[in-house]
């Protein structure tokens, strides 16, 4: 089956730049979509079609897909981005998810 | 808006059927072309993919829960079900409902229901 691995955990200072990969065999060739899931919460969708983000989601956000390896970056990373972001696509039409990463802003 | 609901019960019994609805308001089922999902999510784990069902009936299942999951349609009421039959403890998760958009992306969740698996 087709799996997604993320970076268990990413540390990044106020202000600068997280980036968060998730890799999969010819990813590339899928679109990912990126979720934002803050503690108790339900996830939010930030970015879907690799780059493209929804109606409300903030500039600082972004994507890209190429190869292997697909990136969400986060700008002037804030204290309100403390969450989980999980990648996700669809592999033959079933849903996979990624391992998921933690991002902590020190 | 559209709006996504979870409702069943919060404890199942080893063995026994899990069963759990999602309303819909604010946007009809058979209105246009998506699937509609069910995710859980294990305490302290990470997303995992059910299946998805179309307004038609047709639906797409994880393999690894094929043979004891069904997720069905109830287009009167707006609102699409799931069944975990034969559940054990690793089941134990919260449920979401969510929309998949044509693009493929999950563009609205519900709140989740947390199920407990427990004698």
């Amino acid at each position: 089956s087709y799996g997604l691995t993320q970076p268990p955990s990413v540390s990044v200072s106020p202000g600068q730049t997280a980036s968060i990969t998730c890799s999969g065999d010819k990813l590339g060739n899928k679109y990912v979509s990126w979720y934002e899931q803050k503690a108790g919460r339900s996830p939010v969708l930030v970015i879907h079609q690799d780059n493209r983000r929804p109606s409300g989601i903030p500039d600082r956000f972004s994507g890209s897909n190429s190869g292997n390896t697909a990136t969400l970056s986060i700008r002037g990373t804030q204290s309100a981005d403390e969450a989980d972001y999980y990648c996700q696509v669809w592999d033959s039409n079933t849903g996979v998810f990624g391992t998921g990463t933690k991002v902590t802003v020190l | 808006q559209l709006q996504l609901q979870e409702s069943g019960p919060g404890l199942v019994k080893p063995s026994e059927t899990l069963s759990l609805t999602c309303n819909v308001s604010g946007y009809s089922i058979i209105r246009s072309s998506y699937y509609w999902a069910w995710v859980r999510q294990p305490p302290g784990e990470g997303l995992e993919w059910i299946g998805n069902i179309f307004y038609s009936g047709s639906t797409y299942y994880n393999p690894s829960l094929n043979s004891r999951v069904t997720i069905s349609v109830e287009t009167s009421t707006n609102q699409f079900s799931l069944n975990l039959t034969s559940v054990t403890a690793a089941d134990t998760a919260v449920y979401y409902c969510a929309r998949r958009h044509t693009s493929g992306a999950l563009d609205f969740w519900g709140q989740g229901t947390l199920v407990t698996v427990s004698s």
